[in-house]
């Protein structure tokens, strides 16, 4: 394992209350990033950060916001949950070294009723 | 927009047969790509990634790699019924090595 914890693990929330998903790792890695996987469009970045305090919008982030104050988390915020927001997010860590290669967390599943 | 495209499936092999996975990849300035097996439920795991032209091999898996093409595939010989997964091609932006597009993924079923 990479160790990569995220939490919760599963969650149901209702529209318009706000969600944050925590992201928790040991390696030390500069790069974290937010993916979410959905039916039909596989993996798709939401944010990612390249240091504490320092972070950067990916393909897919509208409605989400993040923060990471310490090297070791990166919490993602959805500010007011949407049906269209429930999916399955996955941290990653990685991104220097092997290629480049990321490694990922064992994912968030959100349903937002 | 940079796209990565594979061959949707779902794909069928008998056990022991070679099962090819093909993706194409739409930003030409693309150094490395991925390939990652996911299992239903799970997260995505690295099988290997390539950046250099031709065949890269680990164990039973092959990677193939033709920048000219902007193709990058996947073979799995000897394929087992535990090889049943989804498998999902993934190429490094260009303009961050750091940021990878992922294809939707192909899901590959071994039958025994």
């Amino acid at each position: 394992d990479a160790g990569i914890t995220q939490s919760p693990r599963h969650k149901v929330t209702e529209t318009g209350t706000p969600v944050t998903l925590r992201c928790h790792q040991t390696e030390n890695h500069r790069y974290m990033y937010w993916y979410r996987q959905d039916p039909g469009h596989g993996l798709r970045l939401i944010h990612y950060s390249y240091g504490v305090k320092d972070t950067d919008k990916g393909e897919v982030s509208d409605g989400y916001s993040v923060s990471r104050s310490k090297t070791e988390d990166f919490l993602l915020t959805l500010e007011s949950a949407t049906s269209s927001q429930t999916s399955v997010y996955f941290c990653a860590i990685g991104g220097t070294g092997n290629g480049n290669t990321i490694y990922f967390g064992e994912g968030s599943w959100l349903t937002v009723v | 927009q940079k796209e990565v495209e594979q061959n949707s499936g779902p794909l069928s092999v008998p056990e022991g047969a070679i099962a090819s996975l093909n993706c194409t990849y739409s930003d030409r300035g693309s150094q490395s790509f991925f390939w990652y097996r996911q299992y239903s439920g799970k997260s995505p795991e690295l099988i290997m990634f390539i950046y250099s032209n031709g065949d890269k091999e680990d164990g039973r898996f092959t990677a193939q790699l033709n920048k000219a093409s902007q193709y990058v595939s996947l073979l799995i010989r000897d394929s087992q019924p535990s090889d049943s997964a989804t498998y999902l091609c993934a190429a490094a932006s260009s303009g961050s090595a750091r940021q990878l597009t992922f294809g939707s993924g192909t899901q590959l079923t071994v039958l025994p």
